[in-house]
């Protein structure tokens, strides 16, 4: 098992430009999830994929859209970036959509910062 | 809405003693409860489930509780070690629902 793996680690970007985050999830798990992290707070649901096809959605703008493909992997791409949009951006892997069977695992994030 | 409660502040616990973080939650009906550690720039880490139809689960020096009626869980370390210092996250989530709703997290430092 080689875990969950994002990239990039760092990115800096300037407000109104788009951006492309990418998550490899863990082998064997179908269902990948993605969140914003704020400094000091708790992630907040983006949205989910489970087998390709977009599974919930939280209260995120259309903006914020996802991919992802049959080889584990996802994208997060976020268009006309917001000062508002830097956050630490954390992709979660699991064997089912809850993750009740052995929780999500979690790649170490990239940090987003937008200037 | 809903709401989730973590102690905002800084848990200082002696090294060898047990360490008890709180997690209370309104206006929300969870199916089961999810407890994490993160560490400074890195993603939660999982580490126990306890569905709302179990009163305690344990895993090694690890005891979690989940009480439906006071809408609260307790997460306990036993035998705490300075490596156990870290952020533990408490998320809630329904079976309907993919949507796992998160607290902000307690700072959990154990002094040697």
């Amino acid at each position: 098992e080689t875990g969950v793996t994002q990239s990039p680690t760092h990115l800096i970007k300037t407000r109104g430009q788009q951006v492309t985050l990418r998550c490899s999830s863990q082998s064997g798990h179908n269902t990948v999830s993605w969140y914003q992290q704020a400094l000091g707070q708790g992630p907040q649901f983006i949205f989910q994929y489970y087998r390709e096809e977009e599974n919930g959605r939280g209260n995120f703008p259309p903006r914020f859209s996802g991919l992802q493909f049959p080889n584990y992997s996802s994208e997060l791409n976020v268009n006309a970036l917001e000062l508002d949009d830097s956050a630490l951006y954390l992709c979660a892997s699991s064997y089912d959509p809850q993750g009740a069977s052995y929780g999500y695992t979690f790649g170490s994030g990239t940090r987003l910062t937008v200037v | 809405s809903q709401k989730i409660e973590q102690n905002s502040e800084a848990l200082n616990i002696q090294e060898g003693k047990t360490a008890t973080l709180t997690c209370n939650y309104t206006n929300y009906s969870p199916a089961y409860l999810q407890w994490y550690r993160q560490d400074p720039g890195r993603g939660p880490v999982f580490l126990l489930l306890i569905r709302e139809n179990e009163k305690e689960k344990r895993k090694e020096r690890l005891k979690v509780t989940f009480d439906t009626t006071l809408k609260q869980s307790l997460f306990h370390i036993t035998a705490s070690q300075p490596a156990d210092s870290a952020t533990y996250l408490c998320a809630l989530g329904r079976d309907s629902n993919y949507q796992l709703i998160w607290g902000a997290g307690t700072k959990l430092i154990i002094k040697p």
